[in-house]
């Protein structure tokens, strides 16, 4: 069963760098792009950026290519956002999502994690 | 940006009932619209990719139609497990772009 556990959320103060990490079972993770999603408390999905398999390739959204940095650990499976310089826009709960490998859609999700910017 | 408009933003029905969801894109975006669906405590699943192609597992109820601007979900015969929230999403071209949700509901 493919799984992705997101982890690292909670509650930062503004200005303030946090990292998120996301764990993959169930498939081999190396195979795969893999993206980041959030989620604000309004319920709007914002695709943050993805990472190529091997690593070797990023791609962001314009507005938050400057702040938030993808890599990926294929030995350990694990998938991070780095975030810096957070804004109370930040707050959100952030989905790590695995690319299908054929039409770049994200055919799977995790649970995703709370991040909350507030001083 | 592609910007992705969905409508109704909310949508209430019944059991047993037909509905639909719509997509309008900024520009062309050929045939790439996907559909996801969320629902609490359920991680998002993957619905229909490149507008109408049903993603494995996908009940035959969904259907996805199509192409250029203009994009449809459609759920026939309505069952209880399918009330929570739609999204589109373009992928067409980067950055990925997403509606703004369709909620439905339980009338």
């Amino acid at each position: 069963e493919v799984q992705l556990v997101e982890s690292g959320g909670g509650l930062v103060k503004p200005g303030a760098s946090l990292k998120l990490s996301c764990v993959a079972s169930g498939f081999t993770f190396s195979d795969y792009w893999m993206s980041w999603v959030r989620q604000t408390p309004g319920k709007t999905m914002e695709w943050i950026g993805d990472i190529k398999y091997d690593g070797s390739y990023t791609n962001y959204a314009p507005s938050l290519k400057n702040r938030f940095t993808i890599s990926r650990d294929n030995a350990k499976s694990t998938l991070y956002l780095q975030m810096s310089n957070v804004r109370s826009e930040d707050t959100a709960t952030y989905y790590c999502t695995r690319g299908d490998g054929y039409s770049d859609v994200m055919d799977a999700w995790g649970q995703g994690a709370s991040v909350t910017v507030s001083s | 940006d592609v910007q992705m408009t969905q409508s109704p933003s909310n949508l209430a029905a019944s059991p047993g009932e037909s509905v639909s969801i719509n997509c309008k894109a900024s520009k062309s975006i050929s045939k790439y619209l996907a559909w996801y669906q969320q629902k609490p405590g359920k991680a998002n699943k993957l619905l229909i990719y490149s507008g109408s192609t049903l993603q494995s597992g996908t009940p035959s109820r969904f259907s996805g139609s199509g192409s250029g601007t203009d994009f449809t979900l459609t759920i026939r015969n309505l069952e209880p497990e399918d009330f929570g929230l739609y999204y589109c999403q373009q992928h067409n071209e980067y950055p990925w772009t997403f509606g703004g949700g369709t909620k439905l509901e339980l009338k």
